[in-house]
């Protein structure tokens, strides 16, 4: 059974940089695309950017110039960085999987709630 | 940059059918993807390739997809079909999701 876990702080101040980490158990990382995803509190989904497998990355135009998204393959991790945090970032954050792109996502943290307060 | 457009709430009576649309230029060309989610919940896909169900989801789920309309059809709803519905495609290599639709059992 695949499992996804995001870890991570849960406050961060504003100007700063979020990090966070999603581990992966079940599944070898070194396949597929992984994925972040936020959702602010009472709002939509929205996508962040994916790594693949390879280490080629894609991202949510709207965040391109604020994300980082790496991998390491020897500790079945991703990560994702956004720089320059604002209250705006304030959101509940998923990493999932998709085997193929037009697959959708299949497997999902649960979620990790992220403050952007001082 | 590509956007996908669904209504913010649906409103159905239990055992009857709720349908779900999701509009973007051209989507029929794209594949669409469809998730649930439920309070707390992290999403579930129910529907992926246009029509596809995972394995565990219902028959009662199904999916459709052509011109500029993705549509998501529950036959039968059920109580437990109460949550927020959200489209998902693929276009020029980005994940773009719908705003969502509320969907409401009554």
């Amino acid at each position: 059974q695949v499992q996804l876990q995001e870890s991570g702080p849960g406050l961060v101040k504003p100007s700063e940089t979020l990090s966070l980490t999603c581990t992966v158990s079940g599944d070898s990382i070194s396949s597929y695309y992984w994925n972040w995803i936020r959702q602010p509190p009472g709002k939509g989904l929205e996508w962040i950017g994916y790594i693949y497998y390879s280490g080629s990355t894609n991202y949510n135009p709207s965040l391109k110039s604020r994300v980082t998204i790496s991998i390491d393959t020897s500790k079945n991790q991703f990560s994702l960085k956004l720089s320059s945090v604002t209250a705006a970032d304030t959101a509940v954050y998923y990493c999932a999987r998709s085997i193929v792109a037009t697959m959708g996502l299949d497997y999902w943290g649960q979620g990790t709630l992220v403050t952007v307060s001082s | 940059s590509y956007e996908v457009t669904q209504p913010p709430s649906v409103s159905v009576s239990p055992g009857q059918t709720a349908t779900i649309t999701c509009s973007g230029d051209k989507l029929g060309d794209k594949y669409a993807c469809w998730y649930q989610q439920k309070p707390g919940q992290s999403p579930v896909v129910v529907i992926y390739q246009d029509t596809k169900r995972p394995s565990g989801i219902p028959e009662r789920f199904s999916g459709s997809n052509s011109g500029n309309t993705a549509t998501l059809t529950i036959s039968g709803t059920q109580a437990m079909d109460e949550a927020d519905y959200y489209c998902q495609a693929w276009a020029s290599s980005t994940v773009v999701f719908g705003g969502g639709t509320k969907l409401t059992v009554l």
